[in-house]
């Protein structure tokens, strides 16, 4: 079975706080996704990567960056967090299906 | 026309009933269209996909039709259990581009008992 791991299910952060979330799959996968998802709105591609160090910019970068040094783990940075980036951030990574870890709701006061 | 158009957004469901919820798409390049299902708390999880060249596919109480030149897909959920309650999204994706999803907007089903 594949295992998509995020290393937090619940964070809470201050304005301005410099943020990680990390994602880990265990599947040899060479694509990984970040979104983040509000009501209303549904999934919000973030970044995505195809390969080790390569990244690009989804539907909603502003305001995150990414890293993927080694081919299992993705990390999205918020570079110094705002309150309208509280909500659920959800990594995924794929072949050709996409396989979602458990999210991290992220609120920042 | 890289989108995709779900509805309903919301959907209330007498237990032993139908659910379906409508995808339509324009990019004629998208060859595969999964769903996914979502329970509150939860990550998606893939529930059934599809791609073009069959106009139907059935897993269970799950069935997606395909209508090729109208590019709409659906999902019906035959026997509706409380426990199908949850947040659907449909997507679409053309193969060699990475694994990139375009997901609809979602429909949250309520199954009532």
């Amino acid at each position: 079975d594949v295992k998509v791991t995020q290393s937090s299910r619940y964070l809470v952060k201050r304005t301005g706080e410099k943020v990680f979330l990390e994602c880990v799959q265990d599947m040899d996968h060479e694509n990984m996704f970040w979104y983040r998802q509000d009501p209303g709105l549904g999934l919000r591609l973030i970044y995505f990567s195809y390969d080790v160090k390569m990244k690009e910019k989804g539907d909603i970068p502003e305001g995150y960056s990414v890293s993927r040094e080694k081919k299992e783990r993705f990390s999205l940075i918020l570079e110094s967090a705002s309150t309208n980036q509280t909500s659920m951030y959800l990594c995924a990574s794929s072949l050709r299906e996409q396989y979602f870890g458990p999210g991290t709701r992220l609120t920042v006061l | 026309q890289q989108q995709v158009k779900q509805s309903p957004q919301s959907l209330i469901v007498q237990k032993g009933g139908i659910s379906i919820i409508n995808c339509a798409y324009e990019n004629t390049a998208f060859d595969y269209f999964p769903w996914y299902q979502q329970f509150p708390g939860k990550g998606p999880a893939l529930l059934i996909a599809i791609r073009p060249d069959v106009s139907e596919k059935k897993e269970g109480r799950f069935t997606i039709s395909f209508n090729k030149s109208a590019k709409q897909f659906s999902l019906h959920i035959m026997d509706s259990q409380p426990g199908d309650s949850a947040t659907y999204f449909c997507a679409a994706s053309s193969s060699g581009n990475t694994g990139k999803l375009i997901f609809g907007q979602g429909t949250t089903l309520q199954v009532k008992p």
